[in-house]
Order: C-alpha cells, then sequence, then structure tokens
C-alpha cells in the first residue's frame, strides 16, 4: 500500500514563474491537507480539500494561490507569479475520513525561488 | 494566544534517561490529539494518538488532560535515534483541521 506521493520532491523556479505541486493520497483516502513549513518554523496550514470540494482554505493566501483535487488525479496546489517569500517545503498529508482522524503525510516538495 | 503551544527546546538528554514534553491547547472544543515526530528536512510522522484515558506504546506514553487542555509525552529509556523533533498536533475547529504546535527538540547523546 503506497503511501502519500508528493511530486516533484525538488522545484527551482524563477520568481513570476508558476510552480505546480502534485499529490496523491493513500489509496482509500478522499481528505487531503496542505500545509507549509519554512525554515526552522512550524507546520502552517493552507488548504483542506475533499474530492472535488474546497473544505477549508482560511490558512491559504488569496492571492496567486489555489488547490483542487478532481474526482481524478491528485491534488495539485498551484502558486502563481512565485516571490522568494514563497520558498519553503509544501507538504501534503492525506486521511481516510477528515473529521479528527490520522492524517499521514509525503515527502514534501522544496519549492525555491531563485 | 496560540492554538497549540510547545517548549521549543532543546532537550539534551543523556542515553537511558527519562524525558517529557508537554503541550498546550487553546480551544476547548478540539476533538483529536496527537504526536508526530519530525526529523531534519523530512515528512512529520505519526508517532501515536492520545486519548483521554492515558496510552501506551513501548517507551511511550501520552496523556490527554481535557480540564487543564494539555497533553503530554513520555520517553523513557532514550536512545540517540528518538533525536528529533516532536509534534504536539490538536484537532481544531468545525473542520477538524489538525493545527501542528512548532515542536519540541530533543537531542539524546551518548
Amino acid at each position: 500500500n503506497a503511501g502519500v506521493m508528493q511530486n516533484p520532491r525538488h522545484l527551482v523556479r524563477r520568481r513570476g514563474q508558476e510552480a505546480r505541486l502534485r499529490c496523491s493520497p493513500m489509496k482509500g483516502h478522499s481528505h487531503v491537507y496542505w500545509y507549509r513549513q519554512l525554515p526552522e518554523e512550524g507546520l502552517k496550514f493552507m488548504v483542506y480539500l475533499q474530492k472535488e470540494n474546497i473544505i477549508d482554505e482560511s490558512g491559504m493566501p488569496k492571492e496567486r494561490f489555489s488547490a483542487e483535487f478532481p474526482k481524478e488525479g491528485p491534488s495539485i496546489l498551484r502558486i502563481q507569479q512565485v516571490v522568494r517569500g514563497d520558498s519553503a517545503a509544501y507538504f501534503c498529508a492525506s486521511s481516510p475520513t477528515g473529521g479528527g482522524t490520522e492524517a499521514f503525510f509525503g515527502q514534501g516538495t522544496r519549492l525555491t525561488v531563485v | 494566544r496560540k492554538e497549540v503551544e510547545q517548549d521549543p527546546g532543546p532537550f539534551n538528554v543523556p542515553e537511558g534517561a527519562t524525558v517529557a514534553f508537554n503541550c498546550t491547547y487553546s480551544n476547548s472544543a478540539s476533538q483529536s490529539f496527537f504526536w508526530y515526530r519530525q526529523d531534519c528536512r523530512k515528512e512529520p510522522k505519526l508517532l501515536m494518538s492520545v486519548y483521554s484515558s492515558g496510552n501506551e506504546d513501548g517507551r511511550f506514553t501520552a496523556q490527554l488532560n481535557r480540564a487543564s487542555q494539555y497533553i503530554s509525552l513520555l520517553i523513557r529509556d532514550s536512545k540517540l535515534s528518538d533525536s528529533a523533533t516532536y509534534l504536539c498536533v490538536v484537532s481544531v475547529g468545525g473542520s477538524y483541521i489538525p493545527t501542528f504546535g512548532r515542536g519540541t527538540s530533543l537531542i539524546v547523546h551518548p
């Protein structure tokens, strides 16, 4: 049973480009959470999605950031017109039912904006 | 007040020592509680869930005190491999978002 898969593991983008981060949840999991972690900082919640629905996006910046979890395929976190401050590790976690059950993390995508 | 607070440490202990971490949370309606472990630059890994009755997994014991709104993690007979950052996680809000503390750093030395 494969774990949560994130790709790419490392992504380098120039300022102004777009970054697309992918997350495939564990088999049987339909709830996905995205977090951002800056160096020496804790994990900050960004968005919570269920298949085809955004449940809570209270942690996501209003500008430039968007997320989706289509019926088929992985969840995508999209950052448009990246800036240096977007450089961070982005982690995705999945859980089978949400509602406070255990969440399991992917290995993360390390985004570097140059 | 932060939703989940932890002492960042570091806690520097010799092998074989017993060490305990506490974590406080602000939302009395919080439903679920967990401890995760994060090694440097890697993903958080679930260590254990925390139940009201307390629970034990080998050398690790977790306790929940709802009245005082804190959870604790006790590690007995520390190993070098226990060196990591320990993250307290509380599910908060109507959507029960897993909310992380900043973590407590543990360094176990020979």
